[in-house]
């Protein structure tokens, strides 16, 4: 069965560098997402990406965070320097219809710590 | 906004125990609500959604009725399996480009 896949599972950064967290989506679908959870909070939206732009974000992704589709299979999210309160979950997501009666395929997640 | 209240967990059963895990919902419109479910290990995966007032979603024993009235979508299992523990999400979606918005997640625990 296809499945989103996510790496790394875990990364440990120190305040200030740079992350890339990479996802490869189910390889028909359309929609893109990322998604965050600190622990003991809510999943969070974080950004929408469709037709190589973004197509809606929340409040989270300031100038930090960018987005990516470098070529037909990987979808990225960077966070250009990192932040103690950075630290949460990931889970990268994707759909192949826009409908919002349509299923959202999750992967496992990124497990981001800044120290 | 939208937002999504679950019951706080863990909840803890005893297999074959009946599983009741309550969700509220604030929303404009008329959205869609999900039941998500995260197994150790693993990605969040559907469990069962429902998109108009009054319609039941319903899954591998797992029910859920879409009330309007009173604004919820509470998750039952007749019977938990040991295999059920995994943390559950409740979510509602409102928009045309689907975007999501969750609970906290509820763990629960099935002992044998």
């Amino acid at each position: 069965e296809p499945e989103v896949t996510q790496t790394p599972s875990h990364q440990v950064t120190q305040m200030g560098q740079e992350v890339i967290l990479r996802c490869v989506p189910i390889s028909n679908h359309l929609y893109f997402y990322w998604y965050r959870q600190i622990l003991g909070q809510k999943v969070e939206f974080l950004v929408s990406f469709y037709n190589n732009e973004i197509s809606e974000k929340s409040e989270i992704f300031d100038d930090q965070f960018s987005v990516e589709r470098p070529d037909g299979s990987n979808f990225t999210l960077k966070i250009r320097s990192t932040k103690l309160e950075d630290s949460a979950m990931y889970f990268c997501a994707s759909r192949r219809l826009a409908a919002n009666t349509g299923e959202l395929f999750f992967g496992e997640g990124s497990r981001l710590t800044v120290l | 906004g939208n937002s999504v209240t679950q019951m706080e967990g863990p909840v803890t059963l005893s297999e074959e125990a009946f599983l009741t895990i309550n969700c509220t919902y604030t929303a404009t419109g008329y959205p869609s609500l999900f039941w998500y479910v995260q197994y150790p290990g693993e990605g969040l995966q559907l469990l069962l959604k429902a998109t108009k007032a009054d319609d039941k979603g319903s899954n591998k024993g797992f029910e859920a009725t879409y009330r309007k009235e009173t604004t919820s979508f509470h998750l039952e299992k007749g019977s938990v399996q040991v295999s059920d523990s995994a943390v559950y999400f409740c979510a509602l979606s409102s928009n045309g480009y689907s975007t999501l918005t969750f609970g906290k997640g509820t763990m629960l625990l099935v002992s044998p």
